[in-house]
């Protein structure tokens, strides 16, 4: 695609429920990232890929968050047993590489838990 | 760890004014690379500048520009003749070799007409 594109836009969930995040990266990017922005802060590292691999996830805040890339492209951010501190924008990116190509973000899903 | 420090939470300027924001770090690394990131109301991250931190010549974007110091470990931002639409929060961001990218909390930037 043109851009990485992240589904749903907003997404509102009562506290205790499931939620998956869908990240679509640009094709054929290697590199995929997750970030969790706060209100009013910066985004913070949540975990990693490279293709399928999970090379890094000591971002993840809780067993609560789990994020896969089964065949290497789309990726799935779920946080089960949502949170009133889960609320937050969560942001995707991916590079061509790991090197020090730049990053490309998409718009983020912005999670309320109620 | 990395740390990234922006100690100017809101600045503001006239249009067609400059304006630089201010971005300090901590590392211990020799090679990294140095990041500016615009945030507007739609959420998407946009690249600004970048800096190698193996090059000593400031990196410059048509109105935007950086002053590197690396032994100071400093990398603020100079925007010449605001326009309305650089409006944003920004972020600065370190990266080195095989880690991930870590942002600063930002700064609200507000052109004035």
């Amino acid at each position: 695609g043109a851009g990485v594109s992240q589904s749903p836009r907003y997404k509102v969930a009562k506290r205790g429920q499931d939620v998956a995040l869908r990240c679509d990266p640009i094709s054929g990017h290697v590199s995929l990232f997750w970030y969790q922005q706060a209100l009013g802060q910066g985004p913070e590292f949540l975990t990693y890929f490279q293709n399928e691999a999970q090379l890094d996830k000591s971002g993840l805040p809780s067993d609560r968050f789990f994020a896969e890339r089964p065949e290497g492209s789309v990726s799935t951010l779920k946080i089960q047993r949502t949170q009133q501190e889960d609320s937050a924008v969560y942001l995707c990116a991916s590079s061509l590489d790991r090197g020090w190509e730049k990053l490309f973000f998409g718009s983020g899903t912005q999670l309320s838990v109620l | 760890a990395q740390t990234v420090t922006q100690s100017q939470p809101e600045m503001s300027v006239q249009e067609a004014e400059t304006v630089t924001l201010s971005c300090t770090y901590d590392t211990s690394e020799s090679n990294y690379y140095l990041f500016w990131y615009k945030q507007p109301p739609s959420r998407q991250m946009i690249l600004v500048i970048r800096q190698e931190a193996y090059k000593q010549q400031n990196a410059t974007e048509n109105r935007f520009s950086v002053n590197f110091q690396k032994a100071a470990k400093s990398f603020s931002l100079k925007i010449s003749d605001s326009q309305l639409g650089d409006t944003a929060m920004y972020f600065c961001a370190f990266m080195r070799a095989g880690s991930d990218m870590r942002f600063g909390a930002g700064t609200r930037l507000t052109v004035k007409p």
